[in-house]
């Protein structure tokens, strides 16, 4: 069964400068979380869709940040304009139906580097 | 709110010696969920094993032993005989029942296994 699929693996952009990350869960997966993990830090999530529904985006920079999972399978995560602080690896994670105790599985990362 | 905390920021070990990641979480609900994760240098989390609160048992894996204890809310990991493909940065969390499955991460402890 293939994994989490996540693209590009490695991005380096100016600040000012708008990237895009997509990610593709496991089939039949679902729910879709974004994470977000600066070095030396544990992942924290950015937003969770279920289905192609958002039940969690608290924590996500909504002037800056966007995503979005159409269709209920794969997700884009937007950032317009990045700075600086936003340098970090963002982890896309599936699980079967975002139930509590669901174990989410994540893909490789994208290691974002703004300059 | 949920909280975990990995007080061990970095452990070195020689190979063939045995090691115990330590886990300490705080929560008010009766049901949660712990989980570890290995993120290996290649950056994906990889799923290691996860336990609900009314599961006190402890539980082997080849050489990975998990020990939960309630009483103390901590969540150890140990690794016997370590390898060098042990060294990665593992990190201990937390998903309580109470509506969807967000995680809450701890800061991770980085081992180190040299040869």
């Amino acid at each position: 069964e293939a994994g989490v699929a996540q693209s590009p693996r490695y991005k380096i952009i100016e600040k000012r400068q708008s990237v895009a990350f997509w990610c593709n869960p496991i089939s039949g997966h679902a729910t879709l979380y974004w994470y977000q993990q600066i070095l030396g830090q544990g992942p924290k999530l950015l937003i969770q869709f279920q289905n192609n529904g958002v039940v969690d985006d608290s924590q996500l920079p909504k002037d800056r940040f966007s995503a979005e999972r159409l269709k209920g399978v794969d997700s884009t995560l937007k950032i317009q304009p990045a700075k600086l602080e936003d340098s970090a690896v963002y982890l896309c994670a599936s699980s079967g139906m975002g139930q509590s105790g669901d174990t989410q599985y994540f893909g490789p990362g994208t290691r974002l580097t703004v300059l | 709110a949920q909280k975990v905390t990995q007080a061990q920021t970095e452990i070195s070990v020689v190979e063939k010696e045995d090691v115990t990641l330590d886990c300490v979480y705080e929560t008010r609900d009766t049901t949660y969920y712990l989980f570890w994760y290995k993120q290996p240098p290649s950056g994906e989390l990889v799923f290691l094993i996860r336990r609900n609160s009314f599961d006190e048992q402890n539980e082997i894996s080849g050489r990975y032993s998990w020990n939960f204890q309630k009483s103390t809310s901590s969540f150890n990991f140990t690794i016997t005989a370590s390898q060098v493909v042990d060294s990665a940065v593992y990190f201990c969390a937390l998903s309580e029942a109470r509506g969807y499955s967000t995680l809450t991460f701890g800061k991770g402890t980085m081992l180190l296994v040299s040869p």
